[in-house]
């Protein structure tokens, strides 16, 4: 079946220091993929997403390419900030319909 | 603010009783989606709605149940509650049920379910 697969958390780093998160996908068909983002107390935001193969999805300052040969999809930011601080989910979509499958999450704790 | 509003925010009632979640979706949004959110489950997407029907099915209990309303509001019944149905329910909608590969998914801040 279809499933996602992240690393585990928590994540610990210090503000300006190098992310990635991993994500790896099992999927029929050529999914779209997505990193959602949960700041404390909020529903899932929308970070990025790409729809094919090679594409990069990219927003503040996060970055994501869709890997079709390795079925990752790896999350990754040059500087983190304490503002970046959230559980990171990522998920994907295959088939006909739009649910979201997601990954467990991962949670990032960035400290000044 | 995606948008999307999900009623009551905090709910906490008895084992055995029923509740109903409700989920407005956003202006012109005509899929809903419902996820519950568990720590030992995670996200677990429940059921979709579109236009007033039901269009996929998830890891929804018997006991569970839900609809969607003519202006495409959404609730979700849960009956008999067991102590294990406590999570956070989220609700989701998206604009367009036939362009799946690109349509975004906004989600409401969720209702917090807990059952003593």
């Amino acid at each position: 079946g279809n499933s996602v697969t992240q690393m585990e958390g928590p994540v610990t780093l210090s503000e300006e220091a190098f992310l990635t998160i991993n994500c790896t996908y099992t999927a029929t068909g050529y999914p779209s993929l997505f990193w959602y983002v949960q700041y404390p107390g909020e529903g899932l935001q929308l970070l990025l997403k790409a729809t094919k193969a090679d594409d990069k999805g990219s927003n503040k300052g996060f970055e994501a390419t869709y890997r079709k040969e390795t079925t990752s999809f790896h999350l990754e930011k040059g500087s983190v900030q304490v503002s970046d601080s959230a559980v990171y989910f990522c998920a994907l979509i295959t088939g006909g319909y739009n649910k979201l499958i997601f990954g467990a999450g991962t949670r990032l704790a960035v400290h000044p | 603010d995606s948008g999307v509003t999900q009623t009551p925010k905090h709910l906490i009632t008895a084992t055995g009783q029923r509740v109903t979640l409700r989920c407005s979706p956003r202006s012109g949004d005509l899929s809903v989606y419902w996820y519950q959110q568990s720590l030992d489950q995670g996200l677990q997407f429940l059921i979709q709605y579109y236009n007033g029907e039901e269009r996929a099915k998830g890891n929804i209990l018997e006991r569970f149940s839900a609809q969607q309303f003519p202006d495409l509001h959404s609730e979700l019944n849960l009956s008999s509650l067991e102590l294990g149905d406590s999570a956070l329910y989220f609700c989701a909608s998206s604009v367009d049920f036939g362009r799946p590969m690109n349509t975004e998914a906004f989600f409401g801040q969720g209702t917090r379910l807990t059952v003593v």
